[in-house]
């Protein structure tokens, strides 16, 4: 499957606890986005990162909130002693590099779970 | 001012029956305008994009209006058909300063065709 990968699929954690998200792009795409999807909410950008580097975080929440993208290895959403409020499905989306107007692909989402 | 509206919030149609999706925006640095279709458990897919240089774009079924000077776009599914179910996003693109392609999504609209 040469597609975005995303894991886990589901989540459940209770409050206080951590939650790790992990992406891995497509082949050959070395950019990454995050979105936040709340019922009746659509889509809310959180970060856009490239290899190493975040380079737009201005919808990440400033607490709690955190992302990488190594050099070696999958994207992770980290979200540190999560709440309730953070229930909602994570999704990431890549893309190639220095293309403008491109298609951003899409996982198929974590759906985190706060008990 | 990065905020994409979308209307109706959901949308029920007979088979065969036109579905209209209307989307609105204020940043004018806005220069790409993709629609998404999303299946229940899936992420996002690309399904017709409009840059703001055409005012109409045509893929099969699907056509993008675009009307500048009023900054709005529609979607329009023509013959729409039960597979056709699915939630549509509206999003609008813009170039940062950093050179990526910052890109935001409407709240959606979901649609059902019945039979």
């Amino acid at each position: 499957n040469a597609g975005v990968m995303q894991n886990p699929r589901h989540l459940v954690r209770r409050r206080g606890q951590e939650a790790r998200l992990r992406c891995s792009p497509m082949k050959g795409h070395s950019h990454v986005y995050w979105y936040r999807q709340l019922p009746e909410e659509g889509l809310k950008f959180m970060v856009y990162l490239q290899k190493e580097n975040i380079i737009d975080e201005s919808g990440m929440p400033k607490e709690r909130f955190s992302a990488e993208f190594p050099k070696e290895g999958p994207s992770i959403l980290r979200i540190q002693q999560v709440v309730r409020g953070d229930s909602a499905a994570y999704f990431c989306a890549s893309t190639m590099s220095g293309t403008r107007y491109g298609e951003l692909f899409f996982g198929e989402g974590s759906r985190l779970t706060v008990l | 001012q990065q905020q994409v509206k979308q209307s109706p919030q959901s949308l029920i149609v007979q088979k065969g029956g036109i579905s209209i999706i209307n989307c609105a925006y204020e940043n004018t640095a806005f220069d790409y305008f993709p629609w998404y279709q999303q299946f229940p458990g899936k992420g996002p897919a690309l399904l017709i994009a409009i840059r703001p240089d055409v005012s109409e774009k045509k893929e099969g079924r699907f056509t993008i209006s675009f009307n500048k000077s009023a900054k709005q776009f529609s979607l329009h599914i023509m013959d729409s058909q039960p597979g056709d179910s699915a939630t549509y996003f509206c999003a609008a693109s813009q170039k940062m300063k950093t050179s990526y392609d910052k890109v935001i999504f409407g709240p959606g609209t979901s649609l059902s065709v019945i039979p």
